[in-house]
């Protein structure tokens, strides 16, 4: 069955400092995958997706991930961290039918 | 003006009452998903709907139930709330119509919706 797990409930940088964010999913086929940000109170907007080819994508607000097959992988990645980037993550795999499963999310917290 | 829409933003109802979220979308997208969300599990879909004669399930049906009156709307109700349904429900959107183009899902702002 399809499944995301995004290890890291809680995560704390300074602002500045460069961010990684975890996920692993399990999929049979060739995955599709997607980082969306929620801010709070706010709905879910897309930061970047996979769907073939170059296996590093980038995304807005500077943010990057890699699709690593081997590892099961599509950890996603900023070099600095600003303040406004508070907010969480979630990671999706879409199936042939276009539904999405989601991890359980990632809380970022930036410090001054 | 916001491609997905959702009504209302926030709800307070009691145990037992019926309640309907609404959504709509001016994307012309042929699918739309509910979801909920509740803090620690991530999104989780409830139904999701291909076209206006295609109505699924998703993973957490129970005790809701969805109505596509057209294209553009797509209708969750809790045909008898309790409190263990509260919780921040979302509408999404995406268009099929390429197959391996595999659009991203376009979400709404989400229903806070509380039962007591």
């Amino acid at each position: 069955a399809q499944s995301v797990t995004q290890p890291d409930i809680h995560i704390t940088v300074s602002e500045g400092a460069s961010l990684e964010l975890r996920c692993n999913y399990s999929y049979g086929a060739t995955p599709y995958l997607f980082w969306y940000v929620q801010s709070p109170g706010q709905g879910l907007q897309l930061l970047l997706k996979y769907f073939s080819g170059d296996t590093l994508v980038q995304g807005i607000k500077g943010f990057e991930a890699e699709f690593k097959r081997s590892q099961s992988s599509f950890n996603l990645r900023k070099p600095s961290v600003h303040w406004s980037d508070a907010a969480e993550y979630f990671c999706a795999v879409g199936d042939n039918f276009n539904k999405f499963y989601f991890g359980s999310g990632t809380k970022l917290n930036v410090k001054p | 003006d916001a491609d997905v829409t959702q009504t209302p933003r926030n709800r307070i109802t009691k145990t037992g009452k019926r309640i309907m979220l609404e959504c709509s979308q001016t994307k012309g997208h042929d699918r739309m998903y509910w979801y909920r969300q509740d803090p620690g599990l991530g999104l989780r879909l409830i139904y999701y709907s291909f076209d206006v004669k295609d109505i699924n399930k998703g993973e957490i049906s129970d005790g809701y139930s969805v109505s596509r009156q057209a294209q553009a709307k797509f209708s969750l109700s809790l045909e008898s709330a309790i409190p263990n349904q509260t919780a921040l429900y979302f509408c999404a959107t995406s268009d099929y119509r390429t197959p391996r183009s595999y659009n991203e899902q376009f979400f709404g702002p989400g229903t806070r919706l509380t039962v007591l």
